[in-house]
């Protein structure tokens, strides 16, 4: 079934940890974006990548970069966690700019 | 830039009967609106999308929404809800700007109950 596959599910890191959140997805689409969503404050956009190749900041995208080295995959990276991290991670993409999003299921992450 | 407010942070409502979920915009330029759903422990689904033409928006599972500019609204509406829509869903707005990006509302849980 074509759609978004993150990984890992969860995971549990230690603050000062460096962490890869990974993304990818087969349906070809041009643009990808990262969100995080907290309890009460929705979904909030971290990182987005209209095309292979480039990348953009995203309402709240300290701490974290991206990197779209290819059109399927889009991982997200914490150099160096903190607890304020703590989240629940989603990856979305489109067939562009102005298409609805497709998300992913989702990564929990507990920094600790 | 836009923003989005949902109002109402949880909904409890009984099976079979009637569910409006409230969304309200601010932007200088004219919107894109849709409604997303999220089920427990997945990622969000969209419902409906406004676009243009007609300010009535059907969406899955008998869901519609209804642009009013005036208003600055966009409000969810169920005539008869079932125990399966128990979910959390999700008001976004982006400018029709190509620069623009996809901005969420809180949300709104909807709690459907015997």
């Amino acid at each position: 079934i074509a759609g978004i596959t993150q990984a890992p599910t969860s995971q549990i890191l230690a603050a000062g940890r460096r962490m890869t959140l990974r993304c990818t997805q087969d349906m070809r689409h041009n643009a990808m974006y990262w969100y995080r969503q907290d309890l009460g404050l929705g979904l909030r956009l971290i990182h987005y990548s209209n095309t292979a190749g480039t990348t953009g900041k995203g309402e709240v995208p300290d701490g974290y970069s991206v990197s779209r080295a290819n059109t399927d995959d889009f991982p997200l990276t914490l150099a160096s966690a903190v607890p304020s991290q703590t989240s629940v991670y989603f990856c979305a993409s489109s067939e562009s700019s102005n298409s609805p999003l497709h998300f992913g299921n989702g990564t929990r992450l507990t920094v600790t | 830039a836009q923003s989005v407010t949902q109002l109402d942070s949880q909904v409890p409502v009984f099976e079979e009967a009637p569910v409006e979920l409230r969304c309200n915009y601010s932007s200088s330029v004219s919107v894109y609106l849709f409604w997303y759903v999220q089920y427990p422990n997945q990622g969000l689904q969209l419902l409906l999308k406004y676009l243009s033409g007609s300010t009535l928006v059907k969406g899955i599972n008998g869901f519609e929404a209804e642009f009013n500019k005036s208003q600055t609204s966009f409000h969810l509406r169920k005539p008869s809800v079932h125990i399966s829509d128990t979910a959390e869903y999700f008001c976004a707005v982006r400018d029709t700007g190509t620069a623009s990006k996809l901005t969420f509302g809180t949300g709104t849980r909807l709690q459907v109950t015997l």
